[in-house]
């Protein structure tokens, strides 16, 4: 049930680009990204509704395959302060219990 | 405004003790979530308050697991006869419909 993020480590240069995945196994009803810093708490990034809808941060972008039952997360020209744990929680119904994936670890060098 | 609110920060017990953990949301929000984080893993869904509906419990690994939420507000959890494999961080969010989740900064418990 628990969705697969990938890839698990990616390490960039400021400026690059990056593409983190999440894939279920059942259909979505939505799907959340957050970001977590070391010894921080989650912070959220977007929700990707069923139908399209997105409510989202301003320099990161996401898509929702809801047929392939999957979502990406989009970084363009990364920046430091990208630097983190990104999860991806999925929910398969409207019922607001989101099930998370193991994260994936991102680190942007100068 | 103010933030999701936890206490203690830290905490280490001895094995077998109960602990108890708070968790003051956001005032307003009707919805509060426990999630529990081991080092490297991802995020456990423990359980979930929405407004006066019963909460979903189905995420509580034991029955030495509990929680409850007063008044629409303040959550208490509470595990009874710690073991070293609750050893973790457990986070509490509150959310307002459906709103994003507001994590606060976690409960690091440590049972030795």
């Amino acid at each position: 049930q628990q969705p697969v993020q990938s890839p698990q480590a990616v390490i960039l240069r400021e400026g690059e680009d990056a593409v983190i995945n999440c894939s279920s196994s059942k259909a979505l009803y939505s799907v959340h990204w957050y970001r977590q810093k070391h010894g921080e708490a989650p912070v959220f990034l977007m929700i990707l509704l069923k139908g399209g809808e997105q409510k989202g941060h301003e320099k990161i972008s996401a898509s929702f395959n809801e047929k392939k039952q999957q979502s990406s997360l989009y970084l363009t020209a990364s920046q430091l302060s990208y630097s983190g744990t990104y999860f991806c929680g999925t929910e398969t119904g409207n019922n607001r219990k989101l099930i998370w994936g193991l994260g994936t670890s991102l680190a942007v060098n100068p | 405004g103010a933030g999701v609110s936890q206490s203690p920060s830290n905490k280490v017990t001895e094995k077998g003790k109960d602990v108890e953990l708070r968790c003051d949301p956001i005032s307003g929000h009707t919805a509060l979530y426990w999630y529990r984080q081991s080092l490297g893993q991802g995020l456990e869904f423990l359980i979930y308050f929405q407004g006066n509906s019963a909460p979903d419990k189905s995420g509580l690994p034991s029955d030495r697991f509990s929680a409850e939420r007063t008044g629409g507000s303040v959550s208490t959890l509470t595990i009874q006869r710690t073991q070293q494999e609750d050893s973790a961080v457990y986070l509490c969010a509150s959310s307002l419909g459906r709103s994003p989740l507001h994590f606060g900064n976690g409960t690091r418990l440590t049972v030795t």
